[in-house]
């Protein structure tokens, strides 16, 4: 168990839907990363919070955006949902310092019909 | 920025072979280096990381070491196990701009291993 929760492990919903993807980094950690994986696309860097302001932005479509509480979990928003969407999203957090890892939850599998 | 390279998959392999994957990192300031492994169906879990230069990272038969002067991260094995069929991803991480830690993942490595 890496401490990092995702919620939920599984989405189903329709094109055009919003769904809300929520992480809870591991106790003391004030990075979150969030990060897409489809079938033969490897791991995509979307977006990463530091203590509750964006600090890195990838390969994040318009269509979604992500906030980080002041508790420090984390939600992503994906909206006008097509097909392509459908794949695992894992959130990541790490401490502030060098030498830190980043500790994965076991992601989202959200699938888009 | 910094940027992780690693070499393109898949990597098929008879069980009990060596194994090595390569990876090559571009970074600014002076960054840890780390292995993930992806089991299928699962998340990421590290595999091993090294701080400094010259450490060695080792964990379950694989081992890295960090080489500064050929910013390498290579991961090997002597005799690789089917159990060990997954998807390998090398990292770095470094502080950003602001102080904040910034982690880079490279595309991942398909292993398979055969019997």
């Amino acid at each position: 168990d890496s401490g990092v929760t995702q919620t939920p492990k599984h989405l189903i919903t329709a094109t055009g839907q919003r769904v809300t993807l929520r992480c809870s980094p591991r106790s003391g950690d004030l990075s979150v990363y969030w990060y897409q994986q489809s079938l033969d696309q490897g791991l995509q860097f979307l977006i990463q919070y530091y203590n509750g302001e964006e600090r890195a932005k990838g390969n994040i479509l318009e269509r979604f955006s992500a906030q980080q509480f002041p508790d420090l979990h984390s939600e992503l928003n994906l909206s006008s949902l097509e097909l392509g969407d459908s794949a695992l999203y894992f959130c990541a957090s790490s401490v502030r310092g060098s030498g830190t890892e980043a500790f994965f939850g076991q992601g989202t599998r959200l699938t888009v019909v | 920025g910094d940027s992780v390279t690693q070499m393109e998959g898949p990597v098929t392999l008879s069980e009990e072979a060596f194994l090595t994957i390569n990876c090559t990192y571009t970074a600014t300031g002076y960054p840890s280096l780390f292995w993930y492994v992806q089991y299928p169906g699962e998340g990421l879990q590290l595999l091993l990381k090294a701080t400094k230069a010259d450490d060695k990272g080792s964990n379950k038969g694989f081992e890295a070491t960090y080489r500064k002067e050929t910013t390498s991260f290579h991961l090997e094995k002597g005799s690789v196990q089917v159990s060990d069929s997954a998807v390998y991803f090398c990292a770095l991480s470094d502080r950003g701009s602001g102080g904040y830690q910034k982690v880079t993942f490279g595309i991942g490595t398909k292993l398979q291993v055969i019997p």
